[in-house]
């Protein structure tokens, strides 16, 4: 079983949708959870960080965190085709240092 | 932006050579992570500096090797290189910290082994 888990996707929604992305891990001891957005051919871009249970909230993007049900979530509102990306969770274990595992991605389309 | 920067951008070598790719962290970034990320899959972690020293190391043989310097900017050495080492080689800053180890990678360095 990998340690962190996304479905490949293409995830594709309508512009102006909301778009849910979701993740599994396998490690309880996972204490930090991070949502990175990457665009073809670049780097992974920083979108949102999630350390507590519950929802976070930053402009059109929530993180929602469930740690009895070892999932972490990601919603889009009002989704735009510049949204069009790879979205990819990662999680810091516990007593790992600072090493981030992450899954394989979603691949997010918005189509106009 | 995040500040943090790589060389080269991309690089073309053949099996069996060694490669040298650098880093310079975030200002105030004390600790540096390299990834490797083959085409379609998520970055896999090699290894962390911080304060010179190896903090840390993915499942990646020796001949994958690095060096942290004094102003904390990086470098990751391969050496004998197979074809499966073509990927994204991405570099990451961070603060060594609780709730403080959120990572921002740089542009990163495509390398392809011929």
């Amino acid at each position: 079983q990998k340690e962190v888990e996304q479905n490949s996707g293409p995830l594709s929604v309508p512009e102006g949708a909301i778009a849910s992305l979701n993740c599994t891990y396998s490690d309880r001891g996972s204490q930090s959870f991070f949502w990175y957005r990457q665009y073809s051919g670049k780097s992974p871009e920083l979108i949102m960080f999630i350390y507590s249970n519950g929802d976070k909230e930053d402009g059109r993007f929530t993180a929602q965190l469930n740690k009895a049900s070892q999932y972490v979530s990601l919603l889009i509102r009002d989704s735009q085709p510049s949204d069009s990306a790879t979205y990819l969770c990662a999680v810091i274990v516990n007593n790992a240092g600072n090493m981030l595992t992450f899954g394989g991605g979603t691949r997010l389309m918005v189509k106009p | 932006e995040t500040g943090v920067t790589q060389s080269p951008t991309h690089l073309i070598k053949t099996r069996g050579q060694q490669v040298t790719l650098r880093c310079s962290s975030q200002s105030g970034h004390n600790t540096v992570s390299w990834y490797q990320q083959a085409l379609g899959q998520g970055p896999q972690f090699i290894f962390q500096y911080y304060r010179e020293e190896e903090n840390g190391r993915g499942n990646f043989p020796p001949r994958f090797s690095g060096l942290q310097f004094p102003n904390y900017s990086s470098e990751l050495n391969v050496n004998a290189l197979e074809l499966d080492d073509s990927a994204l080689y991405l570099c990451a800053s961070s603060l060594v910290g609780i709730h403080q180890e959120t990572q921002y990678f740089g542009p990163g360095t495509r390398l392809l082994v011929l």
